[in-house]
């Protein structure tokens, strides 16, 4: 069971450089998120997506990019990297409901993706 | 501004103490509140609240909720050594978005 899977699980980046983090899952979940939990803080999250070529920003967007091209993937983007953008970061999902409640409970996470910008 | 605030920030017990982690919200939408532990990697699901006064329960582990007072607080009773972690709240909103505290630490000594 794959699950979430994010790559790379630790990235060096020089100020100014761009980088794409991977997320796919095999769950057919429609609900996709991207947060950041920095050192001693609980998760930010920065971009959902609620399907396929449907995205919407969350709390921190600033810097950073998504697309949902298919139900399975979820890239974050992050342009001109800063060194702010230091951070864990964490790819997950979530089943959409029915009967328009769509709440499920869990978000099944990634296992964390570790990023520096120096 | 949605916001989920948790006390205490940190915490440091000894085996076998009983602890309690607060974890109060001001949201709009609010569909339920859900407990995860954290430990190197990933957080892991412990509890989905959505109704008041329902305590949940899961071993030495259990949880209610105050819709009322807009508040919700994870107890563990006879500690252990792999409790230590850190426990998030997080409360989902409308649109299934999913906005969490900063998090307990807590450690539990031998």
């Amino acid at each position: 069971n794959a699950g979430v899977t994010q790559t790379p699980k630790f990235r060096i980046l020089k100020i100014g450089q761009s980088m794409t983090l991977q997320c796919t899952q095999d769950m057919n979940h429609n609900y996709m998120y991207w947060y950041r939990q920095d050192p001693g803080m609980g998760l930010k999250l920065i971009y959902y997506s609620v399907g396929a070529g449907i995205t919407d920003k969350g709390e921190v967007p600033n810097g950073y990019n998504v697309s949902r091209s298919t139900t399975e993937d979820f890239p974050l983007r992050l342009e001109l990297a800063a060194p702010s953008q230091t951070s864990v970061y964490f790819c997950a999902s979530s089943p959409a409901g029915t009967s328009g409640f769509i709440n499920t409970g869990e978000l099944f996470f990634g296992e964390g993706s570790r990023l520096t910008v120096l | 501004e949605d916001k989920v605030v948790q006390s205490p920030l940190s915490l440091v017990v000894h085996e076998g103490d009983t602890v309690t982690l607060n974890c109060s919200y001001e949201v709009t939408n609010f569909r339920s509140l859900l407990w995860y532990k954290q430990e190197k990697k990933a957080p892991t699901f412990l509890f989905m609240l959505t109704s008041s006064g329902i305590e949940k329960k899961s071993g030495r582990l259990s949880s209610i909720l105050d819709k009322k007072e807009l508040f919700s607080i994870l107890n563990i009773t006879a500690t252990q050594t792999g409790d230590s972690a850190i426990y998030l709240c997080a409360v989902v909103v409308s649109g299934n978005q999913f906005y969490f505290g900063t998090g307990t630490s807590l450690t539990v000594i031998p």
